[in-house]
């Protein structure tokens, strides 16, 4: 069981580059999230999904798109990288509903440092 | 639109005394969950606790309790006997449903620093 996995760890882009941001989960969670953190702050919230075929926008989701194909897997895409990008960027996952009042908890992965000179 | 405020941008404390993080949020919805999460430096992620709206008894979980005040609309979290491994960044955040930690929405956080 691997948890939340993250690819890569670390990226440099040139501005109006493109790339995607990986994110798996194997554990059958129907909902997943990615979010940025700027440095001091908070986690911002971008995309989140329900399950595969549905997404949704977050706090601040301009510049990023999503898809969720598989239950699996929800890639974060840039498609032409701007410096006001440049964050740690998290995904996330759970269950969708906590069944029966058992608590459940959300799941991080690793981050993704993002630098777009 | 919901919100969450973290007014402590930093604070210190000495090891093995209790340490209180201040948290308001702003929702006009009945139905909502409340979080807190750890982040050391070394940048994961860690939840600690959780608070639904419509649970009467404030939520524990080993030296983590949450402070629920649902009329003052605040969420503290205190942690009982501080340890050096205490020392992180605390975040509280709000999700808009209740039993769920779908979009979840994030406070500024509070840098916990414990002095030996």
């Amino acid at each position: 069981n691997a948890g939340v996995t993250q690819t890569p760890k670390f990226q440099v882009l040139k501005t109006g580059q493109s790339m995607t941001l990986q994110c798996a989960q194997d554990m059958n969670h129907e909902y997943m999230s990615w979010y940025r953190q700027d440095p001091g702050m908070g986690l911002r919230l971008i995309h989140y999904s329900v399950g595969a075929g549905i997404t949704d926008q977050g706090e601040v989701p301009n510049g990023y798109n999503v898809s969720r194909s598989t239950t699996e897997d929800f890639p974060l895409r840039l498609l032409s990288a701007a410096p006001s990008q440049t964050s740690v960027y998290f995904c996330a996952s759970s269950y969708a509903r906590w069944v029966g009042g058992h608590q459940e908890t959300q799941y991080f992965g690793p981050g993704t440092r993002l630098l777009v000179l | 639109a919901q919100k969450i405020t973290q007014t402590q941008p930093g604070m210190f404390v000495q090891e093995k005394e209790a340490v209180t993080l201040d948290c308001t949020y702003d929702t006009s919805d009945q139905s909502y969950g409340l979080f807190w999460y750890k982040q050391p430096s070394s940048g994961e992620m860690i939840f600690l606790i959780y608070q639904g709206s419509y649970d009467e008894q404030n939520a524990t979980e080993g030296r983590y309790s949450l402070n629920f005040q649902k009329a003052r609309k605040s969420a503290n979290l205190v942690i009982s006997a501080s340890q050096l491994g205490d020392s992180a960044m605390y975040f509280c955040a709000m999700s808009p449903e209740y039993s769920s930690a779908s979009k979840i929405i994030f406070g500024s956080g509070t840098r916990l620093s414990i002095r030996p």
